[in-house]
């Protein structure tokens, strides 16, 4: 049974410039989290993602917005790139209300 | 504000030695769940435990254990006889009732290394 799936492993984009990352939830979750990591630091909430629409958002500004697919998997964009992007982006899914996470290896993205 | 506190940065001690991890957080809330994350050079956030703020009882799994106590809001994990495999960044979380629970707040991580 696959985990949770994110794609690309590492990128590296140029300030300015759009990203996109993205991720495959567990297999029976219908429910998908993003979380940024900075270098040394925890893991920060972005957003969530539940039936195809942003259910709750963290402290974010607006350069960052998802999208999530009919069959669950999820989107990460990130406009305008700041070098202050850089960090591990982490994908996790759960069945709503379960508060049972499942995390991905992550997307590790470095902005020059 | 939700806050969690992991004050120590970076732990090593020898192989076979008892470690304790120790996590500290801030709430307003009265219902909430408090989690240990352990996160291997691969990245991935793996799943350790889930605690409800209204369980107190310790729990034990097989070297790892958890010490819960509201009274000083702390939720510290000790693992027993350290494996070379234990080194990695432990991370405890707190989840935030204002967002149905779905929102995490985590520390800053510990990093233990183990010293064969």
């Amino acid at each position: 049974d696959a985990g949770v799936t994110q794609s690309p492993t590492h990128l590296i984009k140029t300030r300015g410039q759009q990203v996109t990352l993205r991720c495959s939830p567990k297999s029976g979750h219908d429910t998908v989290s993003w979380y940024q990591q900075a270098l040394g630091q925890g893991p920060q909430f972005i957003f969530q993602y539940y039936e195809e629409e942003e259910r709750q958002r963290g402290n974010f500004p607006d350069r960052f917005s998802g999208h999530q697919f009919p069959n669950y998997s999820s989107e990460l964009n990130v406009n305008a790139l700041l070098l202050g992007d850089s960090a591990l982006y982490l994908c996790a899914s759960s069945l709503v209300q379960n508060y049972g996470y499942t995390f991905g290896s992550g997307t590790r993205l470095t902005v020059v | 504000a939700q806050k969690v506190t992991q004050a120590q940065t970076e732990i090593s001690v020898v192989e076979k030695e008892d470690v304790t991890l120790d996590c500290v957080y801030e709430t307003r809330d009265t219902t909430y769940y408090l989690f240990w994350y352990k996160q291997p050079p691969s990245g991935e956030l793996v799943f350790l435990i889930r605690r409800n703020s209204f369980d107190e009882q310790n729990e034990i799994s097989g070297r790892y254990s958890w010490n819960f106590q509201k009274s000083t809001s702390s939720f510290n994990f000790t693992i027993t006889a350290s494996q070379v495999v234990d080194s990695a960044v432990y991370f405890c979380a707190l989840s935030d009732p204002n967002f149905g629970n779905e929102k995490l707040t985590f520390g800053t991580g510990t990093r233990l290394t183990i010293i064969p």
